[in-house]
């Protein structure tokens, strides 16, 4: 596509379940990134996915969180047993390579946990 | 450690007012990559700029421009004859070429600009 398609926009759940984050990358950007931005904050790194491997998982701040990529494209992040704690906007972006490259970020994700 | 710091947390201009936002970095790595990017009230974060560290050379693009300081681990954004349309969160990001590949983001600058 176009640019970094991210699904649903708007979330709203009740404390407990579970939900489902979708990323639809730029095509042909092998590096996806997962951020998080809590209300006038800055981002706090999630993970990071070369191709379908996650070389770096290191900012899921629990077991609840976690993500997976297939076909070195979509990826998903999935938070289970929600907190009022994980809202937040969820942030997903794709570079062509690592390095000397941009990322790409999507519109993002707002989840809120009622 | 990788880190940035944008100390700035808000800042007010009137429009056509020049304003600087200011960017310092740490890291250990010695290539690295330096970014800018802006997020306007509509959410998405909208990329800049990027410089690498080998690169000290100032940029200009249109009203805005960088100035990259080694020496002093700077990497500010100015903003000429400011406009409302500038008016957004804007965020300095690192990454190192041998620190795994995250952006490390500072926690950014809100800028105002009023008519």
């Amino acid at each position: 596509g176009a640019g970094v398609s991210q699904s649903p926009s708007n979330k709203v759940t009740e404390k407990g379940k579970d939900v489902e984050l979708r990323c639809d990358p730029i095509s042909g950007h092998t590096a996806l990134y997962w951020y998080r931005q809590s209300l006038g904050q800055g981002l706090e790194f999630l993970i990071y996915f070369q191709g379908n491997s996650a070389p770096d998982k290191s900012g899921l701040p629990s077991d609840r969180f976690s993500a997976e990529r297939t076909g070195g494209s979509v990826s998903t992040l999935t938070i289970q047993r929600t907190q009022q704690e994980d809202s937040a906007v969820y942030l997903c972006a794709s570079s062509i390579g690592t390095g000397n490259t941009e990322a790409f970020f999507g519109q993002g994700t707002r989840l809120t946990v009622v | 450690a990788q880190k940035v710091t944008q100390a700035q947390t808000e800042i007010s201009v009137v429009e056509k007012e020049d304003v600087t936002l200011d960017c310092v970095y740490e890291t250990r790595d010695t290539t690295y990559y330096l970014f800018w990017y802006k997020q306007p009230p509509s959410g998405e974060l909208v990329f800049l700029i990027r410089r690498n560290s080998f690169d000290e050379q100032n940029e200009i693009s249109g009203r805005y421009s960088w100035n990259f300081q080694k020496s002093t681990s700077s990497f500010n954004f100015t903003i000429t004859a400011s406009q409302v349309v500038d008016s957004a969160v804007y965020f300095c990001a690192l990454r190192g070429a041998n620190t795994g590949n995250q952006f490390y983001f500072g926690t950014g600058t809100s800028l105002t600009v009023i008519p």
